[in-house]
């Protein structure tokens, strides 16, 4: 099993939409979480940290729920801009501390 | 952006020829690691460095093997290039808090 789960999508939502992404992960001692977010051919790019209390940066929305294990990232108002697929990203520790989900695609269709 | 680059971008080679990737990063960062990315599979971890001629295998280290003399630069090579070796590669780095990685533009190899 996979430490870090995602479903790949993809998700073709239209424009102005909302669009929920969940993660889950299985090592209950990873310290923290983060979404990276991968444009079609580019490398992946930190789109936030994911903290216990939630944390919100415009129009997205990262939540963790350490009892259920699982990460959240809701994009509200979806642009065209948005399309890529998002990484779910869980922090453990020693040296190779990220572990990488495979992603989850979006399409927002105009 | 991260002072991160590599080279070459895209690379064409035969099976059994040898090929070596460069990372090389301009932020004096410890942590160096070299991935993979495949459909299906996403990024996968190959081998890592935590400093000047450290360096430790990854998930998926058998065919390749890397070398860091100095800060900067992070090799990666293929021995023998073999066609399961057709993929992108990326580099990456992070500082002493191991929470950001910054990712190079990756390169991609195509082993016929």
């Amino acid at each position: 099993r996979k430490e870090v789960e995602q479903d790949p999508g993809p998700f073709n939502v239209p424009e102005g939409a909302t669009v929920a992404f969940n993660c889950t992960y299985s090592n209950s001692a990873s310290q923290s979480f983060f979404w990276y977010r991968q444009d079609c051919r580019k490398e992946p790019k930190l789109l936030m940290s994911v903290y216990s209390s939630g944390n919100e940066d415009g129009r997205f929305t990262a939540q963790l729920n350490r009892a259920s294990q699982y990460i959240s990232l809701l994009i509200r108002d979806s642009k065209l801009s948005d399309s890529a697929t998002y990484l779910c990203v869980a922090l453990n520790s020693g040296n190779t501390p990220l572990v990488f989900g495979k992603g989850t695609r979006l399409s927002v269709i105009a | 952006d991260a002072g991160i680059t590599q080279s070459p971008r895209h690379k064409v080679t035969e099976t059994g020829t040898p090929v070596t990737l460069r990372c090389h990063q301009t932020e004096n960062h410890r942590y160096m690691y070299w991935y993979r990315q495949d459909p299906g599979h996403g990024l996968r971890l190959i081998h890592y460095s935590y400093g000047v001629k450290d360096t430790d295998k990854g998930e998926v280290s058998d065919g390749y093997s890397v070398s860091r003399s100095k800060t900067e630069d992070f090799l990666l090579t293929l021995e023998s290039a073999t066609s399961s070796q057709t993929s992108v590669y990326f580099c990456a780095i992070s500082g002493d808090n191991l929470e950001t990685q910054y990712f190079g533009p990756g390169t991609r190899l195509l082993v016929l």
